[in-house]
């Protein structure tokens, strides 16, 4: 396992399109995070899932945001009808559910809405 | 809710030197974790070092320390002997222990150059 990996690293769409984003997480952890970070700022959380089930969601998932982990392996991080202002790093880290809690984060897919 | 402040945006150091990176947080909690995570340009988050608020001990991590002042809240990084490589900006983060989601919290970083 070579740890937490996102795709695509990359996407460009123009505002009011759909997108779609994927994490694998480490194989071992059944915990996993979608965070949003923006330009000089640290990430934000957005939401958690424990194995298969959506626990925690920020406000700043608004109804246009969707986030699922089907079989509690990898999750899907879906914006609908994007926004300039949905521009920003996606990350997403995976972490077991026992202490310490350490998470381990992928790469991030950098989202550039126009 | 909690908040983490890293008050210095930027700094630089000489590569060998030792440099120290601020942090404070606020909460109300008595059980959390701290942590510091390293991004480098154009790279992924990385785990720095890790401290349990329940212990009084610091934590090391190779060239890598913490000043962890509980009562004051805050919670600094010592870079010693700096590298090329530590060059990134470093997160402070938090994160309280609820039996739940344990998300962190992150300050907004601060931006350190290691110069040759």
């Amino acid at each position: 396992d070579t740890g937490v990996s996102q795709n695509p690293r990359h996407k460009i769409t123009k505002r009011g399109q759909n997108v779609t984003f994927r994490c694998d997480p480490i194989s071992e952890h059944n915990r996993l995070y979608w965070y949003r970070q923006t330009l000089g700022q640290g990430p934000e959380f957005l939401t958690y899932f424990q194995n298969e089930a959506q626990l925690e969601k920020s406000r700043l998932l608004s109804d246009r945001f969707s986030a699922e982990r089907p079989k509690g392996s990898f999750s899907t991080l879906e914006i609908q009808r994007t926004e300039q202002g949905d521009s920003a790093m996606y990350l997403c880290a995976s972490s077991f559910e026992t202490g310490p809690y350490e998470q381990y984060f992928g790469p991030g897919t950098r989202l550039t809405v126009t | 809710a909690q908040t983490v402040t890293q008050s210095q945006p930027e700094m630089s150091v000489q590569e060998a030197e030792t440099v120290t990176l601020s942090c404070t947080y606020d909460t109300s909690e008595n059980n959390y974790y701290l942590f510091w995570y390293k991004q480098p340009p154009s790279r992924q988050m990385i785990l720095v070092i890790r401290q349990e608020a329940y212990k009084q001990q610091n934590a090391t991590e190779n060239r890598f320390s913490v000043n962890f002042q509980k009562a004051a809240k805050s919670f600094s990084l010592k870079i010693s002997d700096s590298q090329l490589g530590d060059t990134a900006m470093y997160f402070c983060a938090f994160m309280k222990v609820q039996g739940g989601s344990e998300k962190l919290v992150f300050g907004k970083g601060t931006k350190l150059t290691v110069n040759p």
